[in-house]
């Protein structure tokens, strides 16, 4: 039981370049979650699913996508990278609303330069 | 809005000290109140929840109560070790998706 999963752990982007990052849960959770942590500014919503092949935005969506075509995955998109989205990104998963426990994956630490 | 207002760190201690990080927070309705710990280099864990007023959360020797009539969840330990420095968030879920973190207070136990 490997839990919450992230790919890749640290990548470095030129500034407009694309990349996906990759959450993968294996606990069979509804919900699944996008947040990135700056300094400062504890953990803020990026976007969120409630089930396969649905996706809502969250606090700070602008820059970013997101899809869940399989129930155990969730993939962040960034079409054309840019400095301010220099972060700490964390996927999280839960059974269901906000009154159960988030689940986290260990991050993906991302440098736009 | 819903939000969480928690201490500002640094906390430094000396080991066996005992710790108090405030947390209070706004909401509609009735929200569940959480204590998430992260160490360095890792995602967060769930330390400790309460679900419902006068509810308290307890794990690994600390301790949150949830306590509707000052909107707070203070999370204490009576006697931190060493292994217990890392960055605590105060979180509260409630509605439909809205799950609310506080900015973290950093801990940084003395031997």
């Amino acid at each position: 039981n490997a839990g919450v999963t992230q790919t890749p752990k640290f990548r470095v982007l030129k500034t407009g370049q694309s990349m996906t990052l990759l959450c993968a849960q294996d606990m069979n959770h509804e919900y699944m979650y996008w947040y990135r942590q700056d300094p400062g500014m504890g953990l803020r919503l990026i976007h969120y699913s409630v089930g396969e092949g649905t996706t809502a935005k969250g606090e700070v969506p602008d820059g970013y996508n997101v899809s869940r075509l399989k129930k155990q995955n969730f993939l962040l998109g960034l079409e054309s990278a840019a400095p301010s989205q220099t972060s700490v990104y964390f996927c999280a998963s839960s059974w269901g609303q906000p009154q159960e426990t988030q689940y986290f994956g260990p991050g993906t630490r991302l440098l736009v330069l | 809005g819903d939000s969480v207002t928690q201490m500002e760190g640094p906390v430094t201690l000396s080991e066996e000290a005992f710790l108090t990080i405030n947390c209070t927070y706004t909401a509609t309705g009735y929200p569940s109140l959480f204590w998430y710990v992260q160490y360095p280099g890792e995602g967060l864990q769930l330390l400790l929840k309460a679900t419902k007023a006068d509810d308290k959360g307890s794990n690994k020797g600390f301790e949150a109560t949830y306590r509707k009539e000052t909107t707070s969840f203070h999370l204490e330990k009576g006697s931190v070790q060493v292994s217990d420095s890392a960055v605590y968030f105060c979180a509260l879920g409630s509605g439909t998706y809205k799950y609310i973190f506080g900015t973290g207070t950093r801990l940084k136990v003395l031997a």
